[in-house]
């Protein structure tokens, strides 16, 4: 299958830094790449879709000041976090779709943990 | 009602066991439909990905679908520790842009 990295895989940053996440498909072009937060035993809760060279859209309830998301290429989206509280410290999941075989493929990177202190 | 529901478990079985991790969706126009694999701390990882009714099977996993009862099954044979995980069920949305998954089900095969 296809190779979706993300970078950091961990980050302690103090509240009220900002924080960037990477997301990367490493042997495919993807338009569209999608972001998700997981707290511990709870299931994936996407926050946005970001379509390469337009704006992402945002779910119900995610603010988008807050978390800014670019996709300026086919293989990189980012998601920064601004302004961190304590309350954001979460496992945050990229996601890019691959549409190469004609088939909508989805695979995800290995997750990023955020601790704001 | 959720488009995709699935029992949250935990589910516990000893080693070698078949197991059966099951998922119901609402919408009859969904086609396409996933099972993803998640251990602590990492991202999903797809599994097996089918396209209407019927069977597919991928070594010790079959996955199932039954359009007529909305219902999507994975079975895994001889069951290892190493399939202790969470297994999320996936459908593509009806635009085709987006997967809606359902809650996932913690597994533990114990040795």
């Amino acid at each position: 299958g296809a190779v979706v990295s993300q970078h950091p895989s961990w980050v302690i940053c103090k509240s009220g830094t900002s924080v960037k996440i990477e997301c990367r498909s490493l042997d495919f072009q993807a338009t569209t790449m999608f972001w998700y937060r997981q707290f511990p035993k709870q299931s994936l809760m996407l926050m946005a879709t970001s379509n390469e060279g337009s704006k992402a859209t945002y779910e119900q309830g995610v603010e988008k000041d807050k978390f800014l998301i670019n996709h300026a290429s086919l293989t990189l989206s980012t998601l920064t976090v601004t302004s961190a509280h304590p309350e954001d410290s979460s496992f945050y999941i990229c996601s890019a779709v691959d549409r190469g075989n004609g088939i909508y493929e989805q695979y995800f990177g290995p997750g990023t943990r955020l601790t704001v202190t | 009602q959720k488009e995709v529901e699935q029992d949250p478990g935990p589910l516990s079985v000893p080693e070698g066991a078949i197991v059966s991790l099951n998922c119901t969706y609402s919408n009859s126009a969904f086609q396409y439909f996933m099972w993803y694999r998640q251990y602590s701390r990492k991202g999903p990882e797809l599994l097996m990905y089918t396209y209407s009714s019927g069977n597919k099977e991928d070594g010790r996993f079959t996955a199932q679908v039954d359009k007529s009862s909305k219902y999507i099954s994975l079975f895994i044979r001889d069951s290892q520790p190493s399939d202790s995980a969470t297994y999320l069920c996936a459908t593509i949305n009806n635009a085709g842009n987006m997967l809606t998954f359902g809650g996932g089900t913690r597994l533990m095969v114990k040795p």
